[in-house]
């Protein structure tokens, strides 16, 4: 069975600039969130998604960050304009429930650098 | 704001003791607890699950959980270098989503 996928590996953008990162869950998980760690920082939270719905998305820094999922199977996390402080590791996980227990499995990240 | 917090390290052992790493959280209503493992530039890995008071055993590792002390911790016996890395602490928390929560993770160095 394949794991989350993550495209690209790596990205180096310029200021002002957009990128769009993309995210293939596990298949039948309903769950995808994404995370994001600055160098020498936690892995915050920035939204989750349950099949194509936001569920919660109060993780997201501002309106330069749009994320969606259309058809409920992979996603997108676009960024635009970029900017200096956006660099860092971007995370997906997905998961198959929801509740208390839920085990979630990530993807290898995108390393973004704004530069 | 509810948090995880975790000794960033690094956390030096020689090979053969046992790691020891700790993590401590906010949410005094949190009931799911892990441990992810994350080599540099690769994806954490999840390696252990806690529901519930106790210690639980897996292999070489051991996850212990304290909810009423709010601390959660994991055990490496007979370490290896292999298992030099960041140790991710992840907790579920109440309120509606149980959105996953990390800490920012422990550097484990385990030398020959």
């Amino acid at each position: 069975e394949a794991g989350v996928t993550q495209f690209p590996s790596h990205s180096v953008i310029e200021k002002g600039q957009t990128v769009t990162l993309r995210c293939d869950p596990i298949s039948g998980h309903d769950n995808l969130y994404w995370y994001r760690r600055v160098m020498g920082k936690e892995i915050k939270f920035l939204l989750h998604f349950v099949k194509e719905s936001k569920q919660d998305e109060s993780g997201m820094p501002n309106n330069r960050f749009l994320a969606e999922r259309t058809g409920g199977t992979y996603s997108t996390l676009k960024v635009q304009p970029a900017e200096l402080e956006d660099s860092g590791v971007y995370f997906c996980a997905s998961s198959q429930s929801v509740g208390m227990n839920t085990e979630a499995f990530f993807g290898q990240g995108t390393r973004l650098t704004v530069v | 704001q509810k948090e995880v917090e975790q000794n960033s390290g690094p956390l030096s052992v020689p090979e053969g003791a046992i790691a020891s790493l700790n993590c401590t959280y906010s949410d005094r209503g949190s009931q799911s607890f892990f441990w992810y493992r994350q080599y540099s530039g690769k994806s954490p890995e999840l390696i252990m699950s806690i529901y519930s008071n106790g210690d639980k055993e897996d292999g070489r590792f051991t996850a212990q959980l304290n909810k009423a002390s709010q601390y959660v911790s994991l055990l490496i016996r007979d370490s290896q270098p292999s298992d030099s890395a960041t140790y991710l602490c992840a907790v579920n928390m109440s309120g509606g989503s149980y959105i996953p929560t990390f800490g920012r993770g422990t550097s484990l160095i385990v030398h020959p």
